[in-house]
């Protein structure tokens, strides 16, 4: 089983649409959780942190369920910006234990 | 957060050549990485390159191959040897911040091997 598993997408919405995102994770002692964003031929850059309580950036929410092992991101009126890829990664706090998922593809149409 | 940068961006190189790959911090930072991302795929962590003392090579990752150098606390480098085609990837610094583990990467190099 893969430690952080995405569901690939794609996801082709409106603009001014919702969407959420789901992660999950295989590993219990997992402590850190984030979504990065990827543009197409870019890096990865840091969207959230995902905390316990949840958190909220904007348009943006992230949850975390530890009983159930996922994450969530949602996405709240949706811009053409938006379209990215949306990567999960998770880390067992323990320095270079950083797991990634295969990312979530997000297209908002005009 | 500090600004990290890479060079070369790209570069297109022969079969059996070496390829080193710079990693430019603007502030100090304790954990660097290096990654490889190929065409469609996420990101697959190399090694931790550890300031004064050899890297950590992950599973599937040898130093013969990708000798990793980190001579202070805010440069890095990589060196893909003797490469072939299956070598082509982007390949991609990162730091760990100071806060929550939270990891910031590099504009990566996106390196094609002939």
């Amino acid at each position: 089983r893969k430690e952080v598993e995405q569901d690939p997408g794609p996801f082709n919405v409106p603009e001014g649409a919702t969407v959420a995102f789901n992660c999950t994770y295989s590993n219990s002692a997992s402590q850190s959780f984030f979504w990065y964003r990827q543009d197409c031929r870019k890096e990865p850059k840091l969207l959230m942190s995902v905390y316990s309580s949840g958190n909220e950036d904007g348009r943006f929410t992230a949850q975390l369920n530890r009983a159930s092992q996922y994450i969530s991101l949602l996405i709240r009126d949706s811009k053409l910006s938006d379209s990215a890829t949306y990567l999960c990664v998770v880390n067992r706090n323990t320095g270079n234990q950083f797991y990634f998922g295969t990312g979530t593809s997000l297209t908002v149409i005009p | 957060s500090a600004v990290i940068s890479q060079k070369p961006s790209r570069d297109i190189c022969q079969r059996g050549t070496s390829l080193t790959i710079q990693c430019q911090v603007d502030s100090q930072v304790t954990m660097m990485f290096w990654y490889r991302q190929q065409p469609g795929q996420s990101l697959t962590l190399i090694a931790t390159a550890n300031q004064g003392s050899e890297a950590t090579y992950e599973s599937g990752f040898v130093i013969d191959k990708f000798p990793i150098s980190r001579p202070n606390l805010t440069f890095s480098t990589l060196t893909v040897s003797n490469m072939s085609p299956e070598d082509s990837s982007i390949y991609l610094c990162s730091f760990l911040g100071t806060q929550t583990y939270e990891q910031y990467f590099g504009p990566g190099t996106r390196l094609t091997v002939t």
